[in-house]
């Protein structure tokens, strides 16, 4: 099975940097995901790492340690749209299926 | 085609009713995943399926809950004999069958409530 574990909430303000932890423990790894989810709306792909190092799009990175079974998700110049749920999540080896942690509630404050 | 679809939206029903909500895919899609999701919580994976047949199915999902996507095309989740504890948001999501292609995109759910 997986267990993630990310922190409830964090605040930043805006045009800030602000990074987002996951750990996991798992007893299969095929990928990471980073979510985005605004209230009351369906998720939306940010990034996904499948090998160690820092992926970056845009304003938005992601790292991954495998060994030590630890992401992060990295926000720069943040602004207030960014405001919303960032869920973790880890790809089974060999499986389709996706665990989902319970997300990071970010609020992004003038 | 501009994304996943769910049908209804909402739906409110009684305790003990049977619920059936649909989904339709990106049109290319061949995987399609039903999640389950309540308040203050990540989406929790009930079943997956890879063109018709039906590859997993969560251990949590009681025997009320079944499944189907006939045409490997829409799919269709029932839940019978609804409790209040059915009530969640369910989300649908589709994703390619391709080694670069990992990204699953969600519709924008179904909302149940059984009172």
């Amino acid at each position: 099975g997986q267990n993630i574990d990310q922190p409830t909430e964090m605040t930043a303000t805006e045009g800030a940097i602000v990074q987002i932890n996951c750990t996991y423990q798992t007893s299969g790894f095929n990928g990471l995901f980073w979510y985005q989810q605004h209230a009351g709306e369906a998720p939306t792909f940010l990034s996904y790492n499948v090998l160690d190092g820092l992926e970056e799009k845009g304003r938005f990175s992601s790292f991954l340690s495998r060994s030590k079974g630890y992401s992060y998700l990295l926000l720069k110049e943040l602004q207030m749209k960014d405001s919303a749920s960032y869920l973790c999540a880890v790809r089974d080896r060999g499986y389709q299926k996706v665990t989902f942690g319970t997300g990071t509630k970010l609020q992004v404050i003038p | 085609d501009t994304g996943v679809s769910q049908n209804p939206r909402h739906k409110i029903t009684k305790r003990g009713q049977n619920v059936t909500f649909r989904c339709d895919p990106i049109s290319e899609h061949n995987r399609l995943y039903w999640y389950r999701q309540t308040l203050g919580q990540g989406p929790e994976f009930l079943t997956y399926f890879q063109n018709e047949a039906q590859l997993e199915k969560s251990r949590l999902l009681s025997d009320r809950f079944s499944a189907e996507r006939p045409k490997g095309s829409f799919s269709t989740l029932e839940i019978q004999r609804t409790e209040q504890g059915d009530s969640a948001m369910y989300l649908c999501a589709s994703s390619l069958l391709a080694a670069s292609s990992y990204e699953q995109y969600f519709g924008p759910g179904t909302r149940l409530t059984v009172t």
